[in-house]
């Protein structure tokens, strides 16, 4: 079954303002990850952040994990042309690796200039 | 340069064929998958090999026979296609358990069966 789905489905704003997009996941996790994927190219890994952790940054992304409500936020911040782009959740499962890592059903984000 | 490549890139076919896909890394890394993404953009994990042992089979019909012939190769043969199987697939490879965690993505190979 789906593991994790993001919020909104769909999301347009204008160049420069914040762009923030929310993953649920069902079970306990290991770590949460977010990756973008360009139209008709593969998914490119953005940040992982593990249980343990509530805050993460690099760059102009700031991911949180909340493991008490099983989800996690993806905020860009002065969003760019180049980040169109969808952006799925991927949650990796306690008592496994990556081999069970289980992918949100996606976040397409529009950056009007 | 390409880290994870697959090949081809576009695969059109009639239902009935048979038609394989094939993935290699120069990564290093131990774990290789084959993903299915749907035309919703829903991403599912098909298979998973460690060091050429399959590791996870996710309920794909026996239609479907991943090989892996060395670590850094992983390849998908498709029996008998099926229309629902028009999807893009993709290869990804990690590094072992414990490390980052992160997937490495190929650019993906779109199968459309007619």
């Amino acid at each position: 079954s789906q593991q994790g789905e993001e919020d909104p489905q769909a999301l347009s704003i204008q160049e420069g303002e914040n762009a923030t997009m929310n993953c649920s996941y069902k079970t306990s996790i290991n770590n949460l990850q977010w990756y973008r994927q360009n139209s008709g190219r593969g998914l490119v890994h953005l940040i992982l952040i593990r249980s343990n952790e509530r805050e993460k940054h690099s760059g102009r992304l700031r991911v949180t994990l909340d493991t008490s409500k099983k989800s996690s936020s993806l905020l860009i911040t002065a969003s760019r042309a180049a980040d169109t782009a969808s952006y799925f959740c991927a949650t990796g499962p306690t008592n496994f690796g990556n081999e069970k890592l289980t992918f949100g059903t996606g976040t397409r984000l529009t950056i009007i200039p | 340069d390409t880290a994870v490549s697959q090949t081809p890139k576009y695969l059109v076919t009639q239902m009935g064929n048979d038609k394989s896909i094939k993935c290699e890394q120069n990564l290093g890394h131990d774990t290789m998958y084959w993903y299915k993404q749907d035309s919703k953009k829903f991403l599912k994990i098909m298979f998973s090999y460690n060091n050429k042992e399959l590791i996870i089979n996710e309920t794909v019909p026996n239609r479907f026979s991943p090989k892996s012939p060395d670590k850094a190769h992983l390849n998908l043969h498709i029996n008998s296609l099926e229309l629902g199987d028009s999807a893009v697939y993709f290869c990804a490879s990690s590094p072992p358990t414990g490390g980052t965690g992160e997937l490495f993505f190929g650019e993906g190979s779109r199968l459309t069966v007619l």
